[in-house]
């Protein structure tokens, strides 16, 4: 059965820290792996990543894939209070047209 | 442009009862997916309309279904509710000729079954 592992599922760090945030995945058919940031409600989209090796960034995010080690990390770097939210790693199956989440990292920046 | 907008917001129903949600997708978008989050499952797919079709579909029991109107408005229907039932719904919307795979969500519908 295709799934995705987050880790961890909660972290508390202090502003200012750099964070690192785990996907692992398992699928048969791989064809893409997207990062969503969700605060209150709507997930807003952060990256989608479908070759290895290849960093994707935006600001102070950045993310990775390797497809061999069938994982990708979401960093954030100089983290603010604006950074907590909960973080969501999902993939989309070759063929398929559904997305299948992660249970998330709920990250909190203290000030 | 507007973004994915869910109707009603927020919902109380008791068990037994019905409940149908609607998502209006972004303009252009013929793609609209369906997922149910609850702090114990995480988000999970329910199912994906396109041009009025079901694509695809999760593992969910026959209660939950959904349609897709001409203009690309979805709706989804669970009948004889359940207390398990009491999650965040949350509609998105795709642009196929985009292809990035990005999914636009909405608020969400939050629905309490009592």
């Amino acid at each position: 059965e295709d799934k995705v592992v987050q880790s961890p599922l909660s972290l508390v760090v202090h502003e200012g820290d750099t964070v690192t945030l785990n996907c692992s995945y398992e699928v048969t058919n791989f064809r893409s792996l997207l990062w969503y940031k969700q605060e209150k409600k709507a997930p807003t989209f952060l990256f989608m990543l479908t070759s290895s090796g290849i960093e994707k960034k935006s600001g102070r995010l950045s993310s990775i894939l390797d497809k061999k080690e069938l994982f990708s990390i979401l960093n954030i770097t100089a983290t603010q209070t604006g950074d907590s939210a909960v973080y969501l790693c999902a993939f989309i199956v070759q063929g398929a047209q559904k997305l299948v989440f992660g249970q998330g990292t709920r990250l909190t920046i203290n000030p | 442009k507007a973004g994915v907008t869910q109707t009603p917001r927020y919902l109380i129903k008791t068990r037994g009862q019905q409940v149908t949600l609607s998502c209006s997708p972004i303009s252009g978008h013929r793609s609209v997916s369906w997922y149910q989050q609850t702090p114990g499952q995480g988000l999970q797919f329910l199912f994906e309309y396109f041009s009025e079709t079901q694509r695809n579909k999760g593992n969910f029991p026959g209660r939950f279904s959904g349609r897709q109107f001409s203009n690309s408005r979805s709706e989804m229907n669970v009948s004889t509710l359940e207390l398990g039932d009491s999650a965040l719904y949350l509609c998105a919307s795709r642009s196929e000729a985009a292809n990035t795979g990005e999914l636009f969500f909405g608020e969400g519908s939050r629905l309490t079954v009592l």
